[in-house]
């Protein structure tokens, strides 16, 4: 069965880097688009970056944009989150998700259960 | 980027209540269009795609219909199980959500 399994998490102070990781199983992961979203406490969701099957194509929400990095490596079924120069405001719950087939931009048919990663000094 | 507005953002309704809810985009996004399902400590879950498609194994009762700037989820008989939070998620480049809105017992 379809698994995505973030980790990485965790307590950082501002102005710190963090990278996250999702390992996905139970598909053929190379073949699909996949994103990480994100919610702050108590907050709605909030899309951070997608990248396309192949790598060739990533995109930001202005929010992270110039401050994280997507990556993933098809041949380890991983995809990937470097954060850097956190903020107050990064403090969420991050979650991967698999854009369903034939929809590059969502909908997301599976997520992991989420990794909380904290920004505070 | 586009904007999704939803609303209702809280109902209050009971046990085999026909419920809607509505999300408007701020430019028309055709038929790009996803609903989810958060219930807390949860993950989301994916309900509706392509604006009416029934993801499988999803309970009929929900549907979802709407083309161009306006869109609507409707649960016809509410049930226990279905008291959570329900976003729209716009499915275009810039991909961006609704605020939700939650569902709670009347």
């Amino acid at each position: 069965q379809v698994q995505l399994v973030e980790s990485g998490g965790g307590l950082v102070k501002p102005g710190g880097s963090l990278r996250l990781s999702c390992a996905a199983s139970g598909f053929t992961f190379s073949d699909y688009y996949m994103s990480w979203i994100r919610q702050a406490p108590g907050k709605g969701l909030e899309w951070v970056s997608y990248i396309s099957s192949s790598s060739s194509y990533t995109n930001y929400a202005d929010s992270v944009k110039g401050r994280f990095t997507i990556s993933r490596d098809n041949a380890k079924n991983s995809l990937y989150l470097q954060m850097n120069s956190l903020r107050a405001e990064d403090t969420a719950v991050y979650y991967c998700a698999r854009a369903r087939r034939g929809y590059s931009y969502g909908a997301f048919d599976y997520w992991g259960q989420g990794t909380l990663v904290t920004v505070s000094s | 980027d586009i904007q999704m507005t939803q609303s209702p953002s809280t109902l209050s309704a009971s046990v085999g209540d026909r419920v809607t809810i509505t999300c408007r985009a701020s430019q028309s996004i055709s038929s790009w269009l996803a609903w989810y399902q958060q219930k807390p400590g949860k993950a989301p879950k994916l309900l509706i795609y392509k604006a009416s498609s029934l993801e499988s194994g999803v309970p009929s009762r929900f549907s979802g219909s709407g083309s161009g700037t306006e869109f609507t989820l409707t649960i016809s008989s509410l049930q226990p199980d279905d008291f959570a939070t329900y976003y729209c998620q716009q499915c275009t480049p810039r991909l961006t959500f609704g605020g939700g809105t939650k569902v709670e017992i009347k």
